[in-house]
C-alpha cells in the first residue's frame, strides 16, 4: 500500500523568504503525485501534480515541486512567500489498479506560518 | 457553477441520530469519494464509487453507508452518531487517475 510522510508538522517562514516542503511517498510503481493547499475552513485545492515526464513541475501561485524518484521525494518549493500563503499544505500519491484509480493517499499535512 | 457541491455545509446534531450528507458532481467523472478530516487535519479515504459501484471501502463502521443512485451523486449516511464522527466531511472525484476535484467540506458535530 502507498504512502506519503511530511516530516515537519509546522513551519514558520519570514514573509518574502524562500520556502521549501519536504514530502516522502513510498509507492511500488511509478507514482501520481501531488500537492494540495487548505486554507483555514475551506475545501483543497490542487497547486500542482505530477504523472511523468519533466520532474521539475510548476503550478499555481508561484509553486514548483520536484520529483527525486531516488529519493522518493516530492518537495515544494516557491522562491519567495506571500502572507496569504499561510494554510495547510498536503502531499498525496495517486494509487492506481487494474480496478482503476484507487483514490489519494495524503500526508499529514505541514501548517505553513508567515511571520511578516 | 461548482464543480463538486456538498450540503449541508454544518451539521450539528445529537449521539445516536442519524443524519445524511448529500454529494453532486457536474463534471462528468466517473469516480466519486468520502473522505474524513479529523481534528489533526489528517485526510483518509472512506469509500470510492467508480460508475455507481463501490471500489474502495476502508476500514469505516458498518454505521456509514454510502449511496450512488447515479454517477453523478454519492451520498453518505450515518447512523446512530457517535462523538467520534465530528469530523469534517469531503466529497471529491475524479476521472481515472486524474486529479481530484474537492468539494467544499461538511463539518460535523455531534453533542
Amino acid at each position: 500500500a502507498q504512502s506519503v510522510t511530511q516530516p515537519d508538522i509546522h513551519i514558520t517562514v519570514s514573509e518574502g523568504a524562500s520556502l521549501e516542503l519536504r514530502c516522502n511517498y513510498s509507492y511500488g510503481a511509478t507514482p501520481y503525485l501531488f500537492w494540495y493547499v487548505q486554507s483555514p475552513g475551506q475545501g483543497l485545492q490542487l497547486l500542482l501534480k505530477y504523472f511523468s515526464g519533466d520532474t521539475l513541475v510548476q503550478g499555481i501561485k508561484g509553486f514548483e515541486a520536484e520529483f527525486k524518484r531516488s529519493q522518493s521525494s516530492f518537495n515544494l518549493r516557491k522562491p519567495s512567500v506571500h502572507w496569504s500563503d499561510a494554510a495547510e499544505y498536503f502531499c498525496a500519491v495517486m494509487g492506481y489498479s487494474g480496478g482503476g484509480a484507487d483514490g489519494l493517499t495524503f500526508g499529514k499535512g505541514t501548517h505553513l506560518i508567515i511571520q511578516p | 457553477d461548482t464543480a463538486v457541491s456538498q450540503t449541508p455545509k454544518y451539521l450539528v446534531t445529537q449521539m445516536g441520530n442519524d443524519k445524511s450528507i448529500k454529494c453532486e458532481q457536474n463534471l462528468g467523472h466517473d469516480t466519486m469519494y468520502w473522505y474524513k478530516q479529523d481534528s489533526k487535519k489528517f485526510l483518509k479515504i472512506m469509500f470510492s464509487y467508480n460508475n455507481k459501484e463501490l471500489i474502495i471501502n476502508e476500514t469505516v463502521p458498518n454505521r456509514f453507508s454510502p449511496k450512488s443512485p447515479d454517477k453523478a451523486h454519492l451520498n453518505l449516511h450515518i447512523n446512530s452518531l457517535e462523538l467520534g464522527d465530528s469530523a469534517v466531511y469531503f466529497c471529491a472525484s475524479s476521472q481515472g487517475a486524474e486529479k481530484l476535484f474537492f468539494g467544499s467540506g461538511t463539518q460535523l458535530s455531534v453533542l
